[in-house]
């Protein structure tokens, strides 16, 4: 069965600082990515997601990812990171083609101290 | 559009006790889905439907029904409720059948069982 690790289950990070939150998946065949991010009090929303093409793919607040299919690697990254950032971070996964079924990762925590 | 609602946002229960929790989309969907988020172990799917009529069962099923008879509504059912019920429920639901499709999620509802 297909499983999302997230490594980092807590950050801390002081404003400005560079973030990379990695996450892996195990599938081997065609998969869908997603990063959702989870702010206090609030429902999940869509980061960014990949599909196919350019490995690297652009999301919304100057967040990006990189798919590395020889890593089965999915990792977040922002250059400089804002205490409004302060969130929880989810790396999901749909794999196959006849199933809509996200599977996510444990989560990311990440305080960015002001 | 008011996106994905659902109620109730909070409820206590007793064990034993049986509810529903109520999730509706007005975005025309076709496919929808159940989770459950616990501290450290990010969300588990319980149940989805692909379509009225269809349901199928995620990875955490037991304890939980689920029924689709119209494309908006999609309630989740507790029979008979227990401790380890105590999770934050989230409904999520997206255009076609997931695979290429970003799940737009609900607000949530915080369940407690005692």
């Amino acid at each position: 069965a297909q499983s999302v690790s997230q490594h980092n289950h807590h950050v801390i990070l002081s404003e400005a600082a560079s973030l990379e939150l990695g996450c892996n998946y195990s599938y081997g065949g065609t998969v869908n990515l997603f990063w959702y991010v989870q702010y206090p009090g609030q429902h999940l929303q869509l980061l960014l997601k990949y599909f196919s093409g350019d490995p690297l793919v652009k999301g919304i607040k100057g967040f990006e990812a990189e798919f590395i299919k020889s890593k089965f690697s999915f990792n977040l990254r922002k250059p400089s990171v804002q205490w409004s950032d302060t969130a929880e971070y989810f790396c999901a996964v749909t794999a196959g083609r006849n199933t809509g079924k996200l599977i996510f990762g444990q989560g990311t925590t990440l305080q960015v101290k002001p | 559009n008011a996106g994905v609602t659902q109620t109730p946002k909070f409820q206590v229960l007793k064990t034993g006790q049986s509810m529903t929790l109520q999730c509706a989309q007005d975005m025309n969907h076709e496919y929808m889905s159940w989770y459950r988020q616990d501290p450290g172990m990010g969300l588990r799917l319980i149940h989805y439907s692909v379509g009225a009529g269809i349901t199928d069962q995620g990875e955490v099923p037991n304890g939980y029904n689920v029924s689709r008879s119209t494309t908006e509504d999609f309630p989740l059912r507790l029979l008979s409720a227990a401790p380890s019920q105590t999770s934050v429920y989230f409904c999520a639901s997206s255009l076609g059948q997931g695979w290429v499709n970003e799940q737009f999620f609900g607000p949530g509802t915080r369940l407690t069982v005692l």
